[in-house]
């Protein structure tokens, strides 16, 4: 079965410092692997995915992904952190013959301190 | 840009009451999905559809209902409403290509049932 793990559920950073959200995935076969945040309030918001080809993936506002197929691993990372990045953030995937709805994370809720 | 508007952002309804919520897209999408959102479960597949008049149950499909009679619109029904569908409903819609497709999500409908 494919599954979506983010084994935090909060993040805490500085602002100017890097950030870390750390999702994990468990499918059968190539995975197609999903970013989304979430302000308050405010429906999801697609921030980048994985398809094929270059394991790091560059999305909106500055954020970018790296897959890593040996550890199953898709986080999300950003080098300098905005107060404005605080939201919640969604990991999801979907696998390659699926037809399907994509498989979501329970979400990580970032916060960045001034 | 993609447009994925819905009904209504909030809404009180009475228990056994039924309930609509409308979603419509403008992309001409195949796919259309309906999720709920709970604080820590993250967001899960209700019903979706990928072609007019065509339904697929999601994970949680009980005492839900949708109906897809244009491409652009896809409702979700409470046949009748109970406390526990108390929650924010998303919808979202994407194209084919195989899964690689983004979904892209409306602003959400916060339910409250009394």
């Amino acid at each position: 079965a494919q599954s979506v793990a983010q084994p935090e559920d909060q993040v805490n950073v500085a602002e100017g410092n890097p950030l870390t959200v750390k999702c994990t995935y468990s499918v059968s076969g190539n995975p197609y692997l999903f970013w989304y945040v979430q302000y308050p309030n405010r429906g999801l918001q697609f921030l980048l995915k994985y398809i094929t080809g270059d394991n790091l993936v560059k999305g909106s506002y500055g954020f970018e992904a790296e897959f890593n197929k040996s550890q199953t691993s898709f986080h999300l990372k950003k080098p300098s952190a905005l107060v404005s990045d605080s939201a919640l953030y969604f990991c999801a995937v979907r696998a390659y013959q699926a037809g399907t709805a994509l498989i979501f994370g329970k979400g990580t809720t970032l916060s960045v301190s001034s | 840009d993609v447009k994925v508007t819905q009904s209504s952002r909030y809404l009180v309804k009475r228990t056994g009451e039924k309930v609509f919520l409308e979603c419509v897209q403008d992309m001409d999408h195949e796919n259309m999905f309906w999720y709920r959102q709970d604080p820590g479960l993250g967001l899960r597949l209700i019903y979706f559809s990928y072609d007019v008049k065509m339904k697929e149950k999601g994970d949680i499909p009980e005492g839900y209902s949708v109906s897809r009679e244009k491409k652009e619109r896809f409702s979700l029904i409470l046949e009748s409403a109970s406390t526990n569908q108390t929650s924010m409903y998303l919808c979202a819609s994407g194209g084919l290509a195989g899964g690689r497709d983004t979904q892209y999500f409306g602003p959400g409908t916060r339910l409250t049932v009394l």
